[in-house]
């Protein structure tokens, strides 16, 4: 079963703003990592947290974690009409399960030009 | 290859029928697993490979599903006597040591 949630299920924004989606897990991560999948396509990785850390950036991402409160954020700045896909948070396991991932069920965003 | 390959795209089996789904993993990249998609929800663990062993199936829905990867690369997802639920998406994704799982573009798998 899924371990994450994610909200909200679906954002819409224009081009240039934030869009800021949310994560919720229940057990103990060595990391949280956040996937991509446009329509009909594959999952894409965009970045991966350790659960040591607390903020991480790669260009237009930001990710945070708070293992307090087994939540994370992803926040995509500047949006471009090329960011419309789903976007999934994915847990790795604290116990040693070989690296498979637990997926949330996904933010669907839409960046209108 | 450059990427995780995955054949079929899609495969529309009639329900009762036996289907065979293929993943063509990165060179040399150790890990493989399968995941199951439905429609609007995320990925779900189905089974685990390292190299040639099969190390965790925790995720296979039932006895239906067979997964293998016997020399160690390529993998196949077996899935008898297909039903209606079965119809999903089912990704493979590798990985080295050291890296994120690369993830194929999936078979979409829909039972009549």
């Amino acid at each position: 079963s899924q371990q994450g949630e994610e909200d909200p299920q679906a954002l819409s924004i224009q081009e240039g703003e934030n869009a800021t989606m949310n994560c919720s897990y229940k057990t103990s991560i060595n990391n949280l990592q956040w996937y991509r999948q446009n329509s009909g396509r594959g999952l894409v990785h965009l970045i991966l947290i350790r659960s040591n850390e607390r903020e991480k950036h790669s260009g237009r991402l930001r990710v945070t974690l708070d293992t307090s409160k087994k939540s994370s954020s992803l926040l995509i700045t500047a949006s471009r009409a090329a960011d419309t896909a789903s976007y999934f948070c994915a847990t790795a396991p604290g116990y040693n399960q070989g690296g498979k991932l637990i997926f949330g069920q996904g933010t669907e965003l839409s960046v209108k030009p | 290859g450059a990427g995780v390959s995955q054949s079929p795209r899609y495969k529309v089996a009639k329900r009762g029928q036996d289907v065979a789904l293929r993943c063509d993993p990165i060179s040399g990249h150790v890990s493989l697993f399968w995941y199951q998609q439905a429609l609007g929800q995320g990925p779900e663990f189905l089974t685990y490979f390292q190299n040639e062993a099969q190390l965790d199936k925790s995720g296979l829905p039932s006895d239906r599903f067979f997964a293998e990867r016997p020399e160690g690369s390529v993998s196949t997802l077996k899935i008898q006597r297909t039903q209606q639920e079965d119809s999903a998406v089912y990704l493979c994704a590798t990985r080295d040591r050291v890296t994120e799982a690369f993830f194929g573009q999936g078979t979409r798998l829909t039972v009549v």
